[in-house]
């Protein structure tokens, strides 16, 4: 199975910061990765599909980049919606996998 | 607007059976994948399983933790698919999320349906 490395597991930030987070793949996907936000009592909604390409609806302020094995989402200017918690998800090879997630909240 | 609603969950015994549907509109159903994704409370996502459309087969594919206990089926006419669960477990008790996909990976989701596996 391949394993997906997300980090950090948290991270505190201010509004109008500038957020990284990563996902490291035990072995090569390709592209083959998306990027999900999920709030509490919520369901997931795609940010980042095949690694770079934004979601239909989704702030510009989001990007994602990477392929092969390392891959990053970038939310530049954080906004006040956008505390939540992130994962990137392989569909490259079954069992799909996900990251642990990242908790994005308020300083 | 594309929706996708579970439903059928529930508090059942370990060893009992249950079968969850999910049921999408605002899209034609059998163009597109069905996934189900758990999540146990307060922790993270999990992949169980994925039925691909009828014109790529319609085969299905699923995890380690449930294959040979869970099946998944669809009835395009209906625009619903089906995960059909046996042998449960406690280990089993999560919210279960449906998501269409296309060519690359899982797109919109439904809001999910709570599984208890308890005595």
């Amino acid at each position: 199975d391949i394993q997906m490395t997300q980090s950090p597991s948290s991270l505190s930030a201010s509004v109008g910061d500038r957020v990284t987070i990563t996902c490291r793949a035990s072995q090569g996907i390709r592209n083959d990765l998306g990027w999900y936000q999920q709030k509490p009592g919520k369901a997931p909604k795609r940010l980042i599909y095949t690694a770079s390409n934004l979601q239909s609806g989704v702030p510009s302020r989001f990007s994602g980049s990477g392929s092969g094995t390392e891959f990053t989402l970038t939310i530049n200017s954080l906004q006040p919606e956008d505390f939540a918690t992130y994962y990137c998800l392989q569909h490259n090879s079954y069992p799909w996998t996900f990251g642990q997630g990242t908790k994005v909240d308020i300083k | 607007e594309v929706q996708l609603v579970e439903s059928g969950g529930g508090l059942e015994q370990p060893g009992r059976s249950l079968r969850l549907s999910c049921t999408g509109s605002g899209f034609t159903f059998g163009d597109f994948d069905v996934t189900w994704v758990r999540q146990t409370p307060g922790k993270g996502l999990e992949w169980v399983g994925f039925i691909r459309r009828k014109a790529h087969g319609g085969t299905t594919e699923f995890a380690a933790s449930v294959k040979d206990r869970f099946t998944i089926s669809r009835d395009d006419s209906k625009s619903t698919a089906y995960l059909q669960m046996n042998s449960l477990k406690t280990e089993d008790t999560a919210i279960y999320h449906c998501s269409r996909a296309g060519g690359y990976g899982p797109a919109e989701w439904g809001q999910g349906t709570l599984v208890t596996v308890s005595s």
